[in-house]
């Protein structure tokens, strides 16, 4: 398997402009979640699915963010508009089951000027 | 709720040095345990878990961690450090939430350095 894969892996963009991040999970796994990587915050989980289901997104920041997972092997998560203090490396991992083991994509580096 | 707490952002040893990563947590359930790596520009890796029975965890790349109960800790520890270990290493406790789904904490990670 491939691993999670998450694209793209840098983004620059500019306040206010809408962004969209992509994260396809390792197959057959059940679960996926977001996460957002500061150096002021740590590793913060912002959501996560169990089959596509959104089960608690009590870490978004707010409504400018939205997470969906459309079907088992796709999910996104969009910030509109965005703005600087989302600067910041986000990841998407996956597991099988919610206890288990979580694999890591590469993450993606988004910075907003 | 649970909580997880890093004891020191940097720690730095010399190579082939005892390297000694301080976890502690907090929780009103037994949790699982686990420690993640991760290396620059990288995603996390798992180093190693706990989820039931031996208290004494082996993982890869030689490191291994003890769970404690009385002492709410889950230290992580390897021998004899390696220049390869620099990374950043995060300790992350799962507990069942109030819905019956699994809350993943992770702490704010500890930059390990090592010195030639």
């Amino acid at each position: 398997d491939a691993g999670v894969i998450q694209s793209p892996r840098h983004e620059v963009t500019e306040m206010g402009q809408e962004v969209t991040l992509r994260c396809k999970p390792i197959s057959g796994h059940d679960y996926l979640f977001w996460y957002r990587q500061t150096m002021m915050r740590g590793l913060e989980l912002l959501i996560y699915f169990n089959n596509n289901v959104p089960i608690d997104d009590s870490g978004m920041p707010e409504d400018r963010f939205s997470a969906k997972m459309p079907n088992a092997s796709f999910s996104t998560l969009k910030i509109q508009p965005s703005e600087p203090r989302d600067s910041a490396v986000y990841f998407c991992a996956s597991s099988f089951q919610p206890r288990d083991t979580q694999y890591f994509g590469p993450g993606t580096r988004l910075t907003v000027l | 709720a649970q909580s997880v707490t890093q004891l020191g952002s940097h720690v730095s040893v010399s190579e082939g040095a005892l390297v000694l990563l301080r976890c502690n947590y907090s929780s009103s359930v037994p949790p699982y345990l686990f420690w993640y790596v991760q290396y620059p520009n990288q995603g996390l890796q798992l180093l190693l878990k706990y989820t039931t029975g031996a208290t004494l965890v082996k993982g890869i790349n030689g490191f291994e961690a003890e769970f404690k109960k009385s002492e709410t800790s889950f230290h992580l520890t390897k021998p004899s450090a390696h220049m390869s270990d620099a990374a950043e290493y995060f300790c992350a406790v799962s507990v069942p939430n109030s819905g019956g789904y699994q809350k993943v904490t992770f702490g704010i990670g500890t930059k390990l350095q090592v010195i030639p």
